[in-house]
């Protein structure tokens, strides 16, 4: 099955700690979108790669920080120095270039609770 | 700049009545619309697509939308209201330099 998978669902942090957040994709995709989502505020970007080694912040990037050394990966670490790091994180990714019909595919989401 | 409103925050309507969810955007040039759904603590799913074709697009389960050039609007409908319809619905516009912009979402609550 095609799809992308974020682990892991449920994530429990001490405040303090850095902690990863996975994304894995096999739909060859070479854009792929990390977001955060609180309640009422819809979804907001935090970073996206439109091709392996490359990336580029999005509107909320402090204290978050990204890799893409393969094309099936977009690992998200939520660093120590992210203010308010309690929410719903989603992944997802698209078909690459300058079409505007590609749509974004969605991960399940992890949702991290940071105490 | 560049703009995505849903005009409502929480919509209700009884189970077998009409559903409108309502979108306006701003862009200079005609931009792809999409109208996602996500059920709770799940990821979106892709409802349907505006890519410069037909006009009136037609999605998954029931729903279709239209685009409206002139009223720049996208309004999301279904003619009767399915108990499990009940969940949250964004509209995104991704512009031309994939730029995506998320609408911040209607909930929808389907009477019994």
């Amino acid at each position: 099955d095609g799809g992308i998978t974020q682990s892991p669902k449920y994530l429990f942090r001490k405040e303090g700690q850095n902690v990863t957040l996975s994304c894995e994709q096999n739909l060859n995709h070479d854009a792929m979108y990390w977001y955060r989502q609180d309640p009422g505020q819809g979804l907001r970007l935090i970073y996206y790669s439109q091709i392996v080694n490359d990336f580029q912040k999005g509107d909320i990037a402090e204290g978050y920080s990204v890799s893409r050394e393969k094309k099936e990966s977009f690992p998200l670490t939520v660093t120590s120095a992210q203010k308010n790091p309690t929410a719903f994180y989603l992944c997802a990714s698209s078909r690459g270039g300058a079409a505007l019909s590609y749509e974004q595919y969605f991960g399940p989401g992890t949702r991290l609770t940071v105490t | 700049a560049q703009s995505v409103t849903q005009l409502d925050s929480h919509v209700s309507v009884s189970e077998g009545t009409p559903v409108l969810l309502r979108c306006n955007y701003s862009s200079s040039y005609s931009p792809s619309l999409f109208w996602y759904v996500q059920h709770p603590n799940k990821g979106l799913q892709l409802l349907l697509k505006y890519t410069s074709a037909a006009t009136l697009v037609k999605g998954i389960n029931g729903f279709e939308a239209e685009f409206k050039k002139s009223e720049t609007s996208f309004h999301l409908t279904k003619p009767s209201a399915h108990m499990s319809d009940a969940a949250e619905y964004f509209c995104v516009v991704k512009l031309r330099d994939d730029k995506i912009i998320f609408g911040k979402g209607t909930r929808l609550h389907i009477l019994p």
